[in-house]
């Protein structure tokens, strides 16, 4: 068990720029979700994923971000013409849910994005 | 909806005190209940969670917390506070029904231990 990975673990990018960031699950956990955190705040959901369905996304996620997992592996995260209020950490957590039941979300470090 | 109140952004104890942080939550079903704690620059750690069943948790890093129905908190403790539990904490809150189990945090307290 390697825990939930996630690359780059900053990126600096110029207003107007897409972005794309990648999330590697804990490898037996079949959902995946997706949380930003701005500064001073706690995490606030954006999405999640079982296997490779998309199931629910937030209002706060916009039609600039699309999420992906295409394979039931790994995710992808895309902001396109990113906006300064797009700064924040992109958190991805892992968990594996069975029998109806769900177990402990799994963090990653995260992804700190600064738009310029 | 459900919604996390964590009362003070910021709570300050010296080394070997007591530490509480406090936690409210709203929530229209019976809820699964999670203290995350979070060192600069990292993703988020799990202390401790209630799902069902006995009502004081204990978590890692000598950690707990009581589940009280009655007053819909969730306050965390620790009878000794040491340097290294200086961090952000946070409280946050999930459906034990349906099928998203997505969480909602509260805003977070930062602990700091002064030696």
């Amino acid at each position: 068990d390697t825990g939930v990975s996630q690359d780059p673990r900053h990126k600096i990018t110029k207003r107007g720029q897409n972005v794309t960031f990648r999330c590697d699950p804990i490898s037996e956990h079949n959902r995946l979700y997706w949380y930003r955190q701005t500064l001073g705040q706690g995490p606030e959901f954006l999405t999640y994923f079982q296997n490779e369905a998309q199931l629910e996304k937030s209002r706060l996620l916009s039609d600039r971000f699309s999420a992906e997992r295409p394979k039931g592996s790994f995710s992808t995260l895309e902001i396109q013409r990113t906006e300064q209020g797009d700064s924040a950490m992109y958190l991805c957590a892992s968990s594996l849910v069975a029998g109806g039941r769900a177990d402990t979300q799994y963090f990653g470090p995260g992804t700190r994005l600064t738009v310029l | 909806a459900q919604s996390v109140t964590q009362l003070g952004s910021h709570v300050s104890v010296s080394e070997g005190a007591l530490v509480l942080l406090r936690c409210n939550y709203s929530s229209s079903v019976p809820p699964y209940l999670f203290w995350y704690v979070q060192y600069p620059n990292q993703g988020l750690q799990l202390l401790l969670k209630y799902t069902t069943g006995a009502t004081l948790v204990k978590g890692i890093n000598g950690f707990e917390a009581e589940f009280k129905k009655s007053e819909t908190s969730f306050h965390l403790t620790k009878p000794s506070a040491h340097m290294s539990d200086a961090a952000e904490y946070f409280c946050a809150v999930s459906n034990s029904g349906g099928s998203n189990y997505k969480l909602t945090f509260g805003k977070g307290t930062l602990l700091t231990v002064n030696p």
